[in-house]
């Protein structure tokens, strides 16, 4: 059964700061994975995805890279600001013969001081 | 290009009492998934509709049913709700078919409050 985990649970940094969220997976056996953003109360947007046969996918500030023989991926977001604020979850899909269903991570809640 | 919606946004129900949620896939897209996210936790799948048939189905009861219809669009069933179904249902959607990526786009979400 996979299970994905998010360290830390939860981060506090001043403006401008470059910043690291970490995701891990038990089953190397994934089809992609996905992050998302979740503000309080809202639903999730998607912010990238990275198949399972590429190493990094970049959107503006963010970087997201993936390691699927270590089990481990990463989410950098540089120059953070006040309205990064939020909730970040890591997703991985599984083959088909795998359940190709979302197992998500419990998330990292960011808060990005002014 | 409307996203995926979801409805009612909010409702309280009571203990016993029954529950549809329903949702609209994003525009061009045949696939939905039904997620259940507790307060402060990550969501956990439900269960997965394609041709209008479940497909997948995660560790939930019986009492979680499901159903899509010939525009895409999917309910979420719950009988006899216990307060533990108190929860933000999330739907999401997709497009599976190749060269997708499988991407999954999901909507605002419904919360529920079981009294």
């Amino acid at each position: 059964k996979q299970e994905v985990t998010q360290i830390p649970a939860a981060l506090s940094v001043p403006e401008g700061e470059n910043l690291v969220l970490n995701c891990s997976f038990t089953d190397s056996a994934i089809y992609n994975l996905q992050w998302f953003r979740q503000d309080p109360g809202k639903g999730l947007t998607s912010l990238l995805l990275i198949q399972s046969s590429q190493r990094e996918q970049t959107s503006g500030r963010l970087n997201a890279s993936l390691d699927k023989s270590s089990g481990r991926s990463t989410l950098y977001i540089a120059a953070s600001q006040p309205g990064d604020s939020a909730t970040y979850l890591c997703a991985v899909r599984g083959t088909d013969n795998a359940g190709n269903m979302l197992t998500f991570g419990g998330g990292t809640r960011l808060m990005v001081k002014p | 290009d409307a996203g995926v919606t979801q409805s009612p946004t909010h409702l309280i129900k009571t203990r016993g009492q029954q529950v549809t949620l329903r949702c609209s896939p994003k525009s061009g897209h045949d696939t939905v998934s039904w997620y259940q996210q507790a307060l402060g936790q990550g969501p956990q799948f439900i269960f997965q509709y394609y041709e209008e048939e479940e497909r997948q189905r995660g560790n939930f009861p019986d009492r979680f049913s499901g159903h899509q219809f010939p525009n895409y669009s999917s309910e979420l069933n719950v009988n006899a709700l216990l307060l533990g179904d108190s929860a933000l249902y999330l739907c999401a959607s997709s497009f599976e078919a190749p060269p997708s990526t499988g991407e999954l786009f999901f909507g605002e979400g419904s919360r529920l409050t079981v009294l």
